[in-house]
């Protein structure tokens, strides 16, 4: 079992680009979740894909826009990136019902 | 939302127990309380997690307090591999929506 698997790990964009993370969850999970952790604070929850529509969104602007696949892997996108949106952005799967959200790795998001 | 209060930092002697304290005193009866640590920025690892009763895995012990107001984390012989931020999250039964605070960190010293 692989766990959760995020790409790229790491990413250079530049200010008013437009980026897209992918995530696949750990087999047999159906629910994904998006964090953003800025360097030296905790993750902040951004939006929650079950059943391949948001179930849950953080306070975050709607530059910040998910999918999820049939297959239950998803995709963040982030629209006219800004300076403050580098951070690393992690993906946690768990089975609606389940005990806990195992996370992946994270991409390191750098914009210049 | 619950939120948690945990100390900024911590030191541990190796081969000593950790005990890592947590606050939550706006807890309410269906949130659970967690456990995750983060080592040197990787993604987040589950450790723990209760209810009411204590808890013990192959990692850690959680005791919660009665009122559940408060809980602590103990790691019972602590590594250097152990060295990492610990995040104590209150997440409520029907939802995977964490919210982390800052954590702890706790430094296991040689």
């Amino acid at each position: 079992d692989a766990g959760v698997t995020q790409s790229p790990t790491h990413l250079i964009k530049t200010r008013g680009q437009q980026v897209t993370l992918r995530c696949s969850p750990k087999s047999g999970h159906d629910t994904v979740s998006w964090y953003q952790q800025a360097l030296g604070q905790g993750p902040q929850f951004i939006f929650q894909y079950y059943e391949e529509e948001e179930r849950q969104r953080g306070n975050f602007p709607d530059r910040f826009s998910g999918h999820q696949f049939p297959n239950y892997s998803s995709e963040l996108n982030v629209n006219a990136l800004l300076l403050g949106d580098s951070a690393l952005y992690l993906c946690a799967s768990s089975l609606k019902g389940g005990v806990e959200a195992f996370f992946g790795q994270g991409t390191r998001l750098t914009v210049v | 939302d619950a939120k948690t209060t945990q100390p900024t930092s911590m030191d541990c002697a190796e081969g000593r127990a950790a005990n890592l304290p947590c606050n939550h005193s706006t807890i309410s009866g269906n949130e659970y309380v967690y456990w995750y640590r983060q080592i040197h920025s990787q993604g987040p690892q589950y450790i723990i997690h209760g209810l009411k009763n204590n808890e013990t895995n192959e990692m850690a012990s959680l005791i919660i307090t009665e009122d559940r107001k408060s809980s602590t984390l103990i790691l019972p012989h602590a590594t250097l591999r152990d060295t990492a931020v610990y995040y104590c999250i209150v997440r409520a039964s029907a939802t995977y929506k964490y919210i982390f605070g800052t954590g702890t960190r706790l430094k296991v010293l040689a």
